[in-house]
């Protein structure tokens, strides 16, 4: 079945450091692809998405690009800030049965920026 | 704010005892997903539902029991609670078109 991997957390950065989380996936056919943030003791909120090969999903300074070749949509930001400190869940649309796209996430990423 | 509310937020319970959590949605959208979190693996689907009284099964729902009779609300019951089934519960829900899913604050499930 469809799956994706995120790497290892937790990740502990300074600020204004550079960031990449790697998410890799496999899939059938060509699901879209979704970041989503957790902040302490909140509920998920969508940070970027993208729908097809190629696209580029970018808000709040983080970006990350659809690529098909290598099945990944590695989430990055230029510099991040103490704010940024959060869980990351990469994951992929799967399916659709009369029309209930379901969500196949990643196992989560803490991240942590010391200030 | 995509207008979902969760109840309760925080529960404790004993094994054995029937629980039911409830999500509660203010915009009218036609799909709606339960979904627990726990360490090492992400969010899981337990059950989804495409409409009034149109649910079904995901990735983890031995146990678990959904009910939707108004489109506002989805019920997850866990029959007999167990210590395996102690997790975050997050309801979520998506619009007729497009891919998003909008996410609840959560339920906290503590079963001793």
């Amino acid at each position: 079945g469809d799956s994706v991997t995120q790497m290892e957390g937790p990740v502990t950065l300074s600020e204004e450091a550079f960031l990449t989380i790697n998410c890799t996936y496999t899939a059938t056919g060509y699901p879209s692809l979704f970041w989503y943030v957790q902040y302490p003791g909140e509920g998920l909120q969508l940070l970027l998405k993208a729908t097809k090969a190629d696209d580029k999903g970018s808000n709040k300074g983080f970006e990350a690009t659809y690529r098909k070749e290598t099945t990944s949509f590695h989430l990055e930001k230029g510099s991040v800030q103490v704010s940024d400190s959060a869980v990351y869940f990469c994951a992929l649309s799967s399916g659709r049965i009369q029309g209930a796209q379901k969500l196949v996430f990643g196992q989560g990423t803490r991240l942590t920026i010391n200030p | 704010d995509a207008g979902i509310t969760q109840s309760p937020r925080h529960k404790v319970t004993e094994t054995g005892t029937p629980v039911t959590l409830r999500c509660h949605q203010t915009e009218n959208h036609r799909y709606m997903y339960w979904y627990r979190q726990d360490p090492g693996h992400g969010l899981r689907l337990i059950h989804y539902s495409y409409g009034v009284k149109d649910t079904d099964k995901g990735e983890v729902s031995d146990g678990y029991s959904v009910s939707r009779s108004k489109t506002e609300d989805f019920l997850l019951t866990l029959e007999s609670a167990t210590s395996s089934q102690t997790s975050v519960y997050f309801c979520a829900i998506k619009g007729n078109s497009g891919e998003t899913q909008y996410f609840g604050p959560g339920t906290r499930l503590l079963v001793l």
